[in-house]
């Protein structure tokens, strides 16, 4: 079975902190994706990664970045988090490839900024 | 730019009765899921559905697919309360084979 794991389930932080979003996965998975999850909005995606240290940016990168400095890691950042990046944060991972392969989605950090 | 809405986007039903979620697609797509998600959950994925006229059944709920329409449908049938959840479309973009664009989501209750 695939299996994503995000580093924390609920995460509580201040206007202009730096914030760190982990995710892992262990299939060997060379896509690994990064979305927000707001009510009525469904997903939207914030970057992609189809490769250690390649990144694409998705719908809505701005104020975040990543890092993908090994296969199995794809980690998120906030450089200066605002209350409006209050969300619910998946990560999802799937196989590489020219055609769509599925995405297996990790249990989601709720992210509050104060 | 590839739009997918979702509607209702909430839907509050008694048990026993039936409904559909709906699903609009704004560009081609060769390939469209459906998904569920507990509150506090991930996603697990429920159907994909990759022609015209597919059909697929899983207990109480079956998705169908219409890509002349541009529609997808999820219909429940004599709903329970195991079903209370929110439900989610997502259609594969046409030029960018690994990315996913996300209906709104339709967050189902169903009351006893």
């Amino acid at each position: 079975d695939v299996k994503v794991t995000q580093s924390s389930r609920y995460l509580v932080k201040r206007t202009g902190e730096k914030v760190f979003l982990e995710c892992v996965q262990d299939m060997d998975h060379e896509n690994m994706f990064w979305y927000r999850q707001d009510p009525g909005l469904g997903l939207r995606l914030i970057y992609f990664s189809y490769d250690v240290k390649m990144k694409e940016k998705g719908d809505i990168p701005e104020g975040y970045s990543v890092s993908r400095e090994k296969k199995e890691r794809f980690s998120l950042i906030l450089e200066s988090a605002s209350t409006n990046q209050t969300s619910m944060y998946l990560c999802a991972s799937s196989a590489g490839g020219t055609s769509y392969n599925e995405q297996f989605f990790g249990p989601g950090t709720r992210l509050t900024v104060l | 730019e590839l739009k997918v809405e979702q509607n209702p986007l909430f839907l509050s039903m008694q048990e026993g009765k039936n409904y559909t979620i709906y699903c609009n697609y704004s560009t081609t797509s060769d390939r469209l899921y459906w998904y569920r998600q507990d509150p506090g959950k991930s996603l697990e994925s429920l159907f994909v559905l990759l022609s015209n006229g597919a059909v697929k059944q899983e207990g109480r709920l079956m998705a169908s697919l219409d890509t002349k329409a541009r529609l997808s449908t999820l219909h429940i049938t004599a709903a329970v309360h195991d079903l209370s959840a929110t439900y989610f479309c997502a259609v594969v973009r046409g030029n960018a084979g690994n990315m996913l664009t996300f209906g709104g989501g339709t967050r189902l209750m169903v009351k006893p």
